[in-house]
């Protein structure tokens, strides 16, 4: 069965650096891979989708790539600041209106 | 962007007790919801997925008869926890997509359901 791997439960990060968060996964590649935020006790927001034909998607402070070849992608935010401290979530969806995959998640502490 | 609710957002019940959960898609039409499950420090995990005016499909593990759901309408999915137990306590969340908008890959979550059962 497909596995998602978010390769780190926990990551600390001094505000204004650049976060990079990773997301693994087997198998064959998901039509759209998803980011999410999640913050304690609510439910998660969407951030970015990228397609399985991208390579790099942008949003303000927000970064993904997609490496189908690595199966592989990887979220950056840079500056970050204290308010983005989060769980951060990589979803999977394949062709069809099928549901969402969701990996454990990273847990992100930006320090001031 | 769209909003999706759930109530109640928190619930308390002694076990044996029945419980539904509401969610509501507030200005979009959805003809899909998914039912998720959290514990504490884990992933979402998808517990079934809810077709308005059909039965809804059911993963792996879930029993169907303890876990009720109906989709009534375009903008309302209920979850039923029957006869709950302790081990049904968790964080219950349901997501939607816009029925409108096909290329629109977002699903929309409520902000969750904390179900204690005592």
């Amino acid at each position: 069965s497909q596995k998602i791997e978010q390769n780190s439960e926990a990551l600390n990060i001094q505000e204004g650096k650049t976060a990079t968060l990773t997301c693994n996964y087997t198998n064959y590649s998901p039509a759209y891979l998803q980011w999410y935020r999640q913050d304690p006790g609510r439910g998660p927001v969407f951030l970015l989708l990228i397609r399985e034909n991208e390579k790099e998607k942008r949003k303000e402070r927000l970064k993904v790539t997609f490496d189908t070849t690595l199966k592989q992608s990887l979220f950056h935010i840079t500056a970050s600041q204290p308010a983005d401290s989060a769980t951060y979530l990589c979803a999977l969806e394949y062709p069809g209106n099928t549901p969402l995959v969701f990996g454990k998640g990273t847990r992100l502490s930006v320090i001031a | 962007g769209a909003v999706v609710s759930q109530h109640p957002s928190r619930v308390i019940c002694k076990s044996g007790t029945s419980v539904k959960i509401e969610c509501r898609s507030l200005d979009f039409q959805a003809t899909t919801m998914f039912w998720y499950r959290q514990f504490p420090k884990k992933s979402l995990m998808l517990m079934a997925t809810s077709n308005e005016g059909s039965k809804a499909t059911y993963e792996q593990g879930v029993e169907k008869d303890k876990f009720l759901i109906n989709h009534a309408s375009l903008t309302l999915s209920t979850l039923t926890v029957t006869s709950a137990h302790p081990e049904d306590s968790s964080f219950y969340i349901c997501s939607a997509r816009d029925s409108a908008t096909s290329g629109n890959r977002e699903q929309f979550f409520g902000p969750g359901t904390r179900l204690t059962v005592l």
